[in-house]
């Protein structure tokens, strides 16, 4: 039982390339979550979906696009970086949609650097 | 707005010196508090969940609590192992905000 997995873990890219982050869950959990997390910064909602086929907007989701084509990976796209998206993401999964019942369970984080 | 703020941003401590940390909260409508335990270059884990003000919840050397407006990770005799940042996050209905962390570094 792997958890929740990210690939890939760093990645640096230039000002107007793009690149796709994937997260993979086992858990068979409905709720997937994109984070960015900065210094300084609490932990900040990018994207989410509530389900396989589904995406919605979180707090922060300018610049990048998401989808859910299947139920246990959830992936982030970058369509072309900025050096505003240098940043660790964080992928989380859970059971409850913002749950007070229910944690969510996060992966290991990709560190991306964008010049 | 919806705001967590967490206090001190970093603490050093010696073995066994107990301390608190802080997490104040300007949300409205919560439903729960969560403490999570983040270790360099990994994910966040999860500790704790609070609900309503007066509950504590305990873990080995930690020891969470909550209040109206804030809450508090009580570490008890601290070890090495025990660094970490430590992060807070409230939830209302439609929103989970997290704080910045602490970043608790504990010397032998």
């Amino acid at each position: 039982n792997a958890g929740v997995t990210q690939t890939p873990k760093f990645r640096v890219l230039k000002t107007g390339q793009s690149m796709t982050l994937l997260c993979a869950q086992d858990m068979n959990h409905e709720y997937m979550y994109w984070y960015r997390q900065d210094p300084g910064m609490g932990l900040r909602l990018i994207h989410y979906s509530v389900g396989e086929g589904t995406t919605a907007k979180g707090e922060v989701p300018d610049g990048y696009n998401v989808s859910r084509l299947k139920k246990q990976n959830f992936l982030l796209g970058l369509e072309s970086a900025a050096p505003s998206q240098t940043s660790v993401y964080f992928c989380a999964s859970g059971d409850l949609h913002f749950s007070s019942y229910n944690e969510q369970f996060f992966g290991p984080g990709t560190r991306l650097t964008v010049l | 707005e919806d705001q967590v703020t967490q206090s001190p941003e970093a603490l050093r401590l010696q073995e066994g010196e107990s301390s608190s940390l802080n997490c104040s909260y300007t949300v409205s409508g919560l439903r729960g508090l969560f403490w999570y335990r983040q270790d360099p270059g990994k994910g966040p884990e999860f500790l704790f969940t609070l609900y309503s003000a007066g509950e504590e919840k305990e873990k080995e050397r930690l020891k969470a609590t909550l209040t109206k407006k804030e809450s508090f990770l009580h570490i008890t005799a601290p070890k090495p192992e025990d660094s970490a940042t430590y992060l807070c996050a409230a939830l209302n209905d439609y929103k989970l905000s997290f704080g910045a962390g602490t970043t608790v570094t504990v010397r032998a």
